[in-house]
């Protein structure tokens, strides 16, 4: 099957930096999820990305869709303690839109 | 408005026992799906439904697991004759339609002794 694979696998950062991850995958992908989740919680979706070179915002969130469909990013500005959490990238699988792959995750910690 | 919600959020159950897992869809949502996570692992796929039928098992093991989403009622995930590899967190997901973005619930966090 599909796979994406993340980078980096953890991230320790100071409180009010930026930061960065992204998701690559050898075949195309069409749509992009980034999802958050807190210890003991489902995940949470942050973004979706429908189009190739979306560029979508929200709150100190931005991701983008690569233009080759294989690949995306996530960037978090001015990260606050509350930030910390696993970030899961995710797509519909080609042979099957219902299947979502998932990402190993970037566990990001914030350190205050 | 209540999002998914799944009960138990802790299940403890012996080798051999049964475990039953509950999802309430978010209200509207008439598609569920449900992923198995292990430590330090992403999600995977397992099941997907709609109301009373099963339209993708391809991700579920084809023995001791199965699920149904009756007409009435929360969906359910069941694993009979439990073994240690299946202790995981089990998260049910919903969605609106096919194509929307899926929703979580908070997870079963199953464990065999």
């Amino acid at each position: 099957g599909q796979q994406l694979n993340q980078s980096p696998q953890s991230m320790f950062i100071q409180e009010g930096e930026d930061v960065s991850m992204n998701c690559t995958s050898s075949s195309i992908f069409n749509t992009w999820l980034w999802y958050k989740q807190d210890p003991g919680e489902g995940p949470v979706l942050l973004i979706a990305l429908y189009k190739a070179g979306e560029l979508t915002s929200n709150g100190r969130l931005t991701a983008q869709f690569g233009i080759t469909r294989k690949d995306s990013f996530l960037n978090i500005s001015a990260s606050i303690p509350s930030d910390v959490g696993i970030y899961f990238c995710a797509g519909p699988e080609e042979t099957s839109g219902s299947r979502l792959t998932f990402g190993e995750g970037t566990q990001l910690t914030v350190n205050p | 408005n209540a999002g998914v919600m799944q009960n138990p959020r802790h299940l403890v159950r012996r080798r051999g026992q049964e475990a039953r897992l509950r999802c309430s869809p978010m209200k509207g949502h008439s598609h569920v799906y449900w992923y198995r996570q292990l430590p330090e692992e992403g999600l995977k796929f397992m099941v997907y439904l709609q109301k009373e039928n099963i339209i993708d098992e391809s991700g579920m093991p084809k023995e001791r697991f199965s699920a149904e989403f009756p007409k009435e009622g929360p969906s359910i995930l069941r694993i009979q004759q439990v073994v240690r590899g299946d202790s995981a967190a089990y998260f049910c997901a919903s969605s609106p339609s096919y194509s929307s973005p899926l929703h979580f619930g908070n997870g079963t966090r199953l464990t065999v002794t």
